[in-house]
């Protein structure tokens, strides 16, 4: 089993639908980063969060740490959002990243 | 501010060759990190560095992998000798990290798309 688990592992959406992207792990954790790949392209961290919900424009993050749960969620969603969304999990007393398998999104017009 | 900086984009080279990755972190970052992407296993880490110094290198796959960074504005990865496994997109990031458990989110370069004929 892995440590990090995504679902769903592909998305499909209508733009302007709600998104969510749910992330369980494991193991001990002293963060819950999100980030977002688009084809071809780099890696981008979108959020970093060890409690709570953050929130940058129509993306919000929350992160239940009793639950070991966490999800992406985003609203009004556009065909840009379109990409590959990696959770990953930092541990204790280190920087090295777990990561998941991704969750591949598309969105149509 | 300039991101981190890989190179080469992209190299092709015929099996048993050399091949030398290079990556130029965030300056004033401490931390450094390789990773491997392939379309089997996802994203996974090499090895990383803080303050220069080879922290973890459990995930190196074999001895024809090594990695050093002589100071903190550089970091190679080298592959003697290339295999077609040895295929994939590598990842250079690097993060600044401030004390036991204040972890900063990482910044990822462009990746090197490796192929090995």
């Amino acid at each position: 089993k892995n440590e990090v688990e995504q679902s769903p592992q592909n998305l499909t959406a209508q733009e302007g639908e709600f998104i969510t992207i749910n992330c369980s792990y494991s193991v001990g954790i002293s963060a819950l980063h999100w980030l977002q790949q688009h084809p071809g392209g780099g890696i981008v961290s979108l959020f970093m969060l060890s409690s709570g919900k953050k929130k940058h424009g129509r993306l919000i993050a929350t992160i239940n740490i009793q639950e070991k749960h966490s999800s992406l969620h985003i609203t009004a969603s556009h065909p840009r959002d379109s990409a590959v969304y990696i959770c990953a999990v930092s541990s204790y007393a280190t920087d090295k990243l777990i990561f998941g398998t991704g969750t591949r999104l598309q969105v149509f017009p | 501010d300039a991101g981190v900086i890989q190179s080469p984009r992209h190299e092709v080279t015929e099996m048993g060759q050399e091949v030398t990755l290079r990556c130029k972190p965030i300056s004033g970052h401490n931390s450094l990190f390789w990773y491997r992407q392939t379309m089997m296993r996802g994203l996974e880490l090499l090895i990383y560095f803080n303050n220069n110094v080879p922290i973890d290198d459990s995930g190196m796959p074999e001895d024809r992998f090594s990695a050093k960074m002589p100071n903190a504005s550089f970091s190679t990865l080298k592959i003697q000798p290339s295999e077609p496994r040895d295929s994939a997109v590598y990842f250079c990031a690097s993060s600044l990290r401030v004390g036991q458990e204040d972890n900063q989110p990482q910044h990822f370069g462009d990746g090197t798309r490796l192929s090995i004929l």
